[in-house]
């Protein structure tokens, strides 16, 4: 999930297993999300994004999941492999607004 | 390939010194931005541009300047000002205000001795 600090919320898993990656948005507003992967030394790539107006989407082994009630995205891997070691962060982005916002992220780890 | 091109990848700075990171990119993408990032952190916004020869504070402008004389540039420079430099830098780019999805360089390292 989001963390305020020195040091990101971190999750281990074994090779094969389904990873869930949490995010807490603190914008009502916040009309469209993006997940994106961070490999070490490396810039942000996209992943997945979702609208306001779903509440689920799903790619290639990845799923992400929408609750505005509670305002929480979460990000699912499947059957997770050491290649998907890396930090995961959302974005949230207002309606009519380009005023992104991101989470500090999520350390992924995959142990084989 | 089209993309975002940042460079150095690695620079040392004596305090005191004004330095300037590079961006270029081949995407013809009107839009373009500066984050830093720090550990424990989510991004911050140091600038953006939304078309040539004009471009915007955002949350963390202090101590950094730009310039955006070509569309496919979009240098960082990071003054003396700034009082806590070392971060990474990232660089990126939309097509457009509205186009929510950023496409980002590989990252500045600036590190202050």
């Amino acid at each position: 999930g989001e963390s305020v600090g020195l040091h990101l919320p971190t999750l281990s898993v074994q090779e094969g297993d389904n990873s869930i990656i949490n995010c807490a948005y603190s914008n009502s507003a916040s009309d469209y999300f993006i997940w994106y992967k961070q490999e070490s030394g490396k810039g942000p790539q996209f992943i997945i994004d979702i609208r306001s107006n779903m509440d689920k989407r799903q790619g290639q082994r990845v799923t992400v999941l929408l609750n505005k009630t509670v305002k929480h995205l979460s990000l699912q891997i499947a059957a997770t492999q050491p290649g998907d070691s890396a930090v995961y962060f959302c974005a949230e982005i207002p309606v009519n607004n380009n005023d992104m916002r991101f989470g500090a992220g999520t350390r992924l780890t995959v142990k084989p | 390939d089209g993309g975002i091109t940042q460079s150095p990848k690695y620079l040392f700075r004596k305090e005191g010194q004004n330095v300037t990171l590079s961006c270029e990119q081949n995407l013809n993408h009107d839009a373009m931005y500066w984050y830093r990032q720090d550990p424990g952190q989510g991004l911050r916004l140091i600038y953006y541009s939304q078309i040539v020869n004009d471009f915007q504070k955002g949350d963390i402008a202090e101590g950094y300047s730009v310039s955006r004389e070509k569309k496919e540039s979009f240098p960082l420079t990071v003054t003396s000002a700034q009082k806590n430099p070392t971060a990474f830098y990232l660089c990126a780019s939309t097509r457009g205000a509205g186009a929510n999805v950023l496409t980002f360089g590989a990252g500045s390292r600036l590190t202050v001795l």
